[in-house]
């Protein structure tokens, strides 16, 4: 059964560093998402992404971050200077359509020290 | 604005009791999905329903069912002779029936089966 699969499951980092954490929809998915989960807490939806641009970003998704579609099958997220509070796990999703079902890769636990 | 609300922030059963997971929604939307997902003790996400605002009819799968009502806005998940697999935490979430969404997640219920 395709999956999102998402790279790397684990990352540290140094405040104020650039990470870029990857994911790779299911093939013939449309429509990405990004989404984190402080730990313990509720997930919450970070970009939307279609047709190479953003549909829509929440409130959290600042100027420190960016979303790119690289190639055909790469979707990544970019931060460019990391924070304390940016320690969370983050989710990427994908579906065939904009009203249909999100499926959610494994997710990357990002730590920043 | 949308919401979600699950009360319950963590449930422990013993293996075989069924388990109801209340989930109360807010929206001003007529039409919408509610999604109930999984997360394992691993972290993934886990889907296991997408419901239609139009559709109230429950639904089965195996030892899940759901109770949706529209006139009490709950989205009610039910697992009946739960098993130590079961122990996750369970999400209940919300999309606005137009266009490229994001969905609305409640806070979620952490659900312990006890062996």
């Amino acid at each position: 059964e395709p999956e999102v699969t998402q790279t790397p499951s684990h990352q540290v980092t140094q405040m104020g560093q650039e990470v870029i954490l990857r994911c790779v929809p299911i093939s013939n998915h449309l429509y990405f998402y990004w989404y984190r989960q402080i730990l313990g807490q509720k997930v919450e939806f970070l970009v939307s992404f279609y047709n190479n641009e953003i549909s829509e970003k929440s409130e959290i998704f600042d100027d420190q971050f960016s979303v790119e579609r690289p190639d055909g099958s790469n979707f990544t997220l970019k931060i460019r200077s990391t924070k304390l509070e940016d320690s969370a796990m983050y989710f990427c999703a994908s579906s065939s359509g904009g009203q249909e079902t999100q499926y959610f890769g494994p997710g990357t636990r990002l730590l920043v020290l | 604005a949308q919401k979600v609300t699950q009360a319950q922030t963590e449930i422990s059963v013993v293996e075989k009791e069924d388990v109801t997971l209340d989930c109360v929604y807010e929206t001003r939307d007529t039409t919408y999905y509610l999604f109930w997902y999984k997360q394992p003790p691993s972290g993934e996400l886990v889907f296991l329903i997408r419901r239609n605002s139009f559709d109230e009819q429950n639904e089965i799968s195996g030892r899940y069912s759901w109770n949706f009502q529209k006139s009490t806005s709950s989205f009610n998940f039910t697992i009946t002779a739960s098993q130590v697999v079961d122990s996750a935490v369970y999400f209940c979430a919300l999309r606005r029936n137009s266009g490229n969404t994001p969905l609305v997640f409640g806070k979620g219920t952490r659900l312990s089966v006890i062996a």
